[in-house]
């Protein structure tokens, strides 16, 4: 079964644009969560995604969004970049929204703002 | 989700079994505990979880006191690939969505 994919792995963008950032999901699983990480504030939680609704969200500004599409294939947008955006996104997957299931993390999709 | 404590880094010696201890004094009776790790460049990987039992599977052992305001992740026999970052992680169950809280985890050598 193949994993948790994430596209593009690497990327650069200068401030003031925006980027759009990709997450297929482990087949069968209809839960996808986005995490950001930075060298100083670590993992952080940015949101949760269950059959197309968004079901928890973190605490960052309305810059960063998210959908899910009906295949739970799944989009994270940062409209604005800031040089602070630069940071590794990662996406996880889990089969429930049931907290006790584990998450399955992708690579990550890292992001360089000039 | 309760706050974890973890001590940053902790070296083993290959072949030895790596012991990394957790306190999550605060934690509540439904709050599971979750122990990820992640590995330079990649992302986290699940190792084990636990509510109550100690839990053993084939990457490690999970030892939570009776009181549940501590635990211990055991890796029986270190390996180098296990150098990493793990995070232990505290977290409501089921029935609700979402997130988890990342502290800043334990740097694990394994050293030759």
């Amino acid at each position: 079964k193949a994993g948790v994919t994430q596209t593009p792995r690497y990327l650069i963008k200068t401030r003031g644009q925006q980027v759009t950032l990709s997450c297929s999901p482990i087949s069968g699983h209809r839960s996808v969560s986005w995490y950001q990480q930075t060298p100083g504030q670590g993992l952080q939680f940015l949101f949760e995604y269950f059959s197309e609704t968004q079901r928890n969200k973190g605490n960052f500004p309305g810059r960063f969004s998210g959908r899910q599409f009906s295949n739970s294939r799944s989009e994270m947008n940062v409209s604005t970049l800031e040089l602070g955006d630069s940071a590794l996104y990662l996406c996880a997957s889990r089969d429930s929204i049931w907290r006790d299931r584990e998450l399955f993390f992708g690579e990550g999709s890292r992001l360089t703002v000039l | 989700d309760a706050k974890t404590t973890q001590p940053p880094s902790m070296d083993c010696a290959e072949g030895r079994a790596a012991n990394l201890p957790c306190n999550h004094s605060t934690i509540s009776g439904n709050e599971y505990v979750y122990w990820y790790r992640q590995i330079h460049s990649q992302g986290p990987q699940y190792i084990i979880h636990g509510l109550k039992n100690n839990e053993t599977n084939e990457m490690a052992s999970l030892i939570i006191t009776e009181d549940r305001k501590s635990s211990t992740l055991i890796l029986p026999h270190a390996t180098l690939r296990d150098t990493a970052v793990y995070y232990c992680i505290a977290s409501l169950g089921s029935g609700n969505t979402g997130k988890l809280i990342f502290g800043q985890g334990t740097t694990l050598q394994v050293k030759p």
